[in-house]
């Protein structure tokens, strides 16, 4: 069945320092891809997507790209701030889902320090 | 209004009360869900509705009991919980069959079973 796997956590960084959350799913056909963002005490916001093989996903200096040979869609920032501390998760929903289903990775942590 | 709000924002209560979860969306979508997030533990998935009519159970206990008496409207009622029921309740909408399938969050209901 469909599945995503997203590295564990938690992950601490330095303001400034590169991001890298790494995302590999299982899927039949074409899967739309998305990270999702959990503030504290807030639902999940989505931070991008992608719907096609070699589609880049980009918002607020993230971005992702759909790698389809490799099955992954990991996140990255190149310069991360404190604002950015919250939990990140991937996510799939299968092509032509008629329920709009999606499979959620764990949740990755990320506390960034001044 | 605008996206998907919910309410209350915090519920404590106890094994014997009874009480209701509301959430309500703002974006013409046709499918919602109930999700339940707990520390350490992935998103679960609880129900899903489409066009009103209940079309995911995923074995959730009947004291944990669904309505969507609207497609803009979806309620979870609670009865007789146990303290490990204490988490996280998100609600989100969706339209299936658009190109992405994403899904949209609400806020979130922080539900403590004393």
């Amino acid at each position: 069945g469909d599945s995503v796997t997203q590295m564990e956590g938690p992950v601490t960084l330095s303001e400034e320092a590169f991001l890298t959350i790494n995302c590999t799913y299982t899927a039949t056909g074409y899967p739309s891809l998305f990270w999702y963002v959990q503030y504290p005490g807030e639902g999940l916001q989505l931070l991008l997507k992608a719907t096609k093989a070699d589609d880049k996903g980009s918002n607020k200096g993230f971005e992702a790209t759909y790698r389809k040979e490799t099955t992954s869609f990991h996140l990255e920032k190149g310069s991360v701030q404190v604002s950015d501390s919250a939990v990140y998760f991937c996510a799939l929903s299968g092509r032509g889902s008629t329920l709009g289903r999606l499979y959620f990775g764990r949740g990755t942590q990320l506390t960034v320090w001044p | 209004e605008t996206g998907v709000t919910q309410t209350p924002r915090h519920l404590v209560m106890g094994m014997t009360n009874k009480k209701s979860l509301k959430c309500e969306q703002h974006l013409g979508h046709n499918a919602m869900y109930w999700y339940k997030q707990s520390a350490k533990k992935p998103l679960e998935l609880m129900f899903v509705y489409s066009l009103e009519e209940r079309v995911e159970n995923n074995s959730v206990p009947s004291r944990f009991s669904p309505e969507c008496p609207n497609s803009s409207h979806l309620f979870l009622h609670l009865h007789t919980l146990q303290p490990e029921d204490s988490a996280l309740y998100l609600c989100a909408s969706s339209q299936p069959g658009t190109s992405a399938n994403e899904q949209f969050f609400g806020p979130g209901t922080r539900l403590t079973v004393l």
